[in-house]
């Protein structure tokens, strides 16, 4: 079953804007990791936060984690045409793995 | 990073049939792989847990006589389709964890399978 929710299920800006997606879960985690997905295609890995960070940067990304709020959330700075994509958030609590709904994200040019 | 691979990348099969998918790390051993489902514009539900000799530890709701999984080896898991029907039409896709690599808790995922059950 699902464990996350991401809101918003789907978010359309402006190539230059920054994009935020919230992801929601229930349970205890080990670590939370957001992945992206081209329509069609298989995931790719973005960022992995662990349950004792609260905040990690990769390049354009920046990743929140507040474990007493069991949320998420994924900053795309100066996003680009080429980030639209699907992104997920998934959580895992020891190798259990669950994925959340998603948020497809279109980047105008 | 650690590389995951998926054969076929997409199948048509006619109703009935059987079809086979095969996970592979390629550069790591895997004792543990994952298979996911993907319906269209929705999220990965996970089916079942594949652990290299011994059994699939499955989902609730997911038929484990419909959809066998064999972990052969250290870097080989297949999910057999049995008698598939058109509703089992979806994307596959597996993932396995690097336990002796650096990233030890990040997944890689393969690039899916896309059944088509007519």
């Amino acid at each position: 079953s699902q464990q996350g929710e991401e809101d918003p299920q789907a978010l359309s800006i402006q190539e230059g804007e920054n994009a935020t997606m919230n992801c929601s879960y229930k349970t205890s985690i080990n670590n939370l990791q957001w992945y992206r997905q081209n329509s069609g295609r298989g995931l790719v890995h973005l960022i992995l936060i662990r349950s004792n960070e609260r905040e990690k940067h990769s390049g354009r990304l920046r990743v929140t984690l507040d474990t007493s709020k069991k949320s998420s959330s994924l900053l795309i700075t100066a996003s680009r045409a080429a980030d639209t994509a699907s992104y997920f958030c998934a959580t895992d609590n020891n190798n259990d793995m669950r994925f959340g709904a998603g948020t497809r994200l279109t980047v105008k040019p | 990073g650690a590389v995951v691979s998926q054969h076929p990348s997409r199948v048509i099969c006619k109703s009935g049939t059987s079809v086979k998918i095969e996970c592979r790390s390629l550069d790591f051993q895997a004792t543990t792989m994952f298979w996911y489902r993907q319906f269209p514009k929705k999220s990965l539900m996970l089916m079942a847990t594949s652990n290299e000799g011994s059994k699939a530890t499955y989902e609730q709701g997911v038929e484990k006589d419909k959809f066998l999984i064999n972990h052969a080896s250290l870097t080989l898991s297949t999910l057999t389709v049995t008698s598939a029907h058109p509703e089992d039409s979806s994307f596959y896709i597996c993932s396995a964890r690097d336990w002796l690599g650096r990233n030890q808790e990040t997944q890689y995922f393969g690039p899916g399978t896309r059944l088509l059950v007519l």
